[in-house]
């Protein structure tokens, strides 16, 4: 079965300074990876996604993640973190061969960004 | 377009009853999953319907059940409450294309107590 790591369980990064979430991934097929955010007592809000195509991909709020094949990774990236960007992150797998929306989230990873 | 609502936002329940959790997808979308969100164990995948049919289920005893209507609203149930079934239980609709897979677009969750 698919499979999400999220190494860092807290990121701390200053307001202006670029910021990296970090997740690795397992799966048997092809990955389809998502990152989503969770602000407090919210469900959860869709970033961003990788199913094919170009290896970096653009999401909402000036987010952006790489995925590296060789590296079973997709970090979540943004070149300069605001305040308001501190939230819960998680990034999330679903099996292209699995042929469901059976998806598998990490455990998250708690971004703060200090004015 | 609305988003995905879910009912009742908060229950508080005592040990032993039953619970039925309402979801409303967004407008078009078949696909609805379910997912538990506690603090110990993250988020966890319950189930996924679509057309009116269970596609893939989780790893969770058979307390835990739910179905999908025409309308593809759905319901989920959890039967002789258990202090740890306590938690955020959100419902997440998307428009699946061929394949399956698609973006999952979340509600704002049902709060369960179990006292």
């Amino acid at each position: 079965a698919q499979s999400v790591a999220q190494p860092e369980d807290q990121v701390n990064v200053a307001e202006g300074n670029p910021l990296t979430v970090k997740c690795t991934y397992s799966v048997s097929g092809n990955p389809y990876l998502f990152w989503y955010v969770q602000y407090p007592n919210r469900g959860l809000q869709f970033l961003l996604k990788y199913i094919t195509g170009d290896n970096l991909v653009k999401g909402s709020y000036g987010f952006e993640a790489e995925f590296n094949k060789s590296q079973t990774s997709f970090h979540l990236k943004k070149p300069s973190a605001l305040v308001s960007d501190s939230a819960l992150y998680f990034c999330a797998v679903s099996d292209a061969l699995a042929g469901n929306n059976d998806m598998r989230f990490g455990a998250g990873t708690r971004l703060t960004v200090k004015p | 377009k609305a988003g995905v609502t879910q009912t009742p936002r908060y229950l508080i329940k005592t040990r032993g009853q039953q619970v039925t959790l309402s979801c409303s997808p967004i407008s078009g979308h078949r696909s609805v999953s379910w997912y538990q969100q506690t603090p110990g164990q993250g988020l966890q995948f319950l189930f996924e319907y679509f057309s009116e049919t269970q596609r893939n289920k989780g790893n969770f005893p058979g307390r835990f059940s739910g179905r999908q209507f025409s309308n593809s609203r759905s319901e989920m149930n959890v039967s002789t409450l258990e202090l740890g079934d306590s938690a955020l239980y959100l419902c997440a609709s998307s428009l699946t294309t061929s394949g399956g897979i698609d973006t999952q677009y979340f509600g704002p969750g049902t709060r369960l107590t179990v006292l």
